[in-house]
């Protein structure tokens, strides 16, 4: 069973950096498919971030693509999100996600990020 | 980016059917999938590629993707059936989410 889990500072200061990782078990990355950052703040929808492959092709919502990078790190079998100069709009549940066949089919827990002072 | 559209709420008793829309630019010549979230979980996918039911999804749950339309049916809707639901697609380089459609079972 693919299991993923976020892992990352649950409190950011404005203009600072967010950072997040996402752990996979159970399904090497490097065997294939996209993996995604997807985001949800309080009491909103869904918000795509962005994907990456294993060889580290990557997709970037353009609202955000000036602030993010995704990352792979195959031999911990992980890959990560950086989003700079955060504002309180980012706050929000973080998700890491398997993207194949066009749709995320296994999500981590989510973990919430809370941007303040 | 690309826009797909839902109605914000619907609510349905048991036993009823509950019809789902996502509207999109010719949203039917791409894959439509959907997902459920219940409150404090991860969404859960429920349909892919329009019409295909991941493996522990009950039968109830049906799609169907044509035009500019992707519908998600729930036949017999239970009360464990309440929760947000939500439409994606993938775009050329994107990925698209609707903007969720809660579902209330009275």
């Amino acid at each position: 069973q693919v299991r993923l889990q976020e892992s990352g500072p649950g409190l950011v200061k404005p203009s600072e950096t967010l950072s997040l990782t996402c752990s996979v078990s159970g399904y090497s990355i490097t065997s294939g498919f996209y993996w995604g950052w997807i985001r949800q703040p309080p009491g909103k929808g869904l918000e795509w971030i962005g994907s990456i492959s294993h060889s580290g092709a990557a997709y970037y919502n353009a609202s955000l693509k000036s602030r993010l990078t995704i990352s792979v790190d195959t031999s911990r079998n992980e890959f990560s999100l950086m989003l700079t100069s955060v504002t309180a709009a980012d706050t929000a549940v973080y998700f890491c996600a398997r993207f194949g066949e066009f749709v995320f089919d296994f999500w981590g827990q989510g973990t919430t990020v809370t941007v303040s002072s | 980016s690309y826009q797909l559209t839902q109605p914000p709420s619907l609510s349905v008793y048991p036993g009823q059917t509950a019809t789902i829309t996502c509207s999109g630019d010719k949203l039917g010549e791409k894959y439509a999938s959907w997902y459920q979230q219940k409150p404090g979980q991860s969404p859960v996918l429920v349909i892919y590629q329009d019409t295909k039911r991941p493996s522990g999804i009950p039968e109830r749950f049906s799609g169907s993707n044509s035009g500019n339309t992707a519908t998600l049916t729930i036949g017999g809707t239970q009360g464990m059936d309440e929760a947000d639901y939500y439409c994606q697609a993938w775009d050329r380089t994107t990925v698209a989410f609707g903007g969720g459609t809660k579902l209330t079972v009275l």
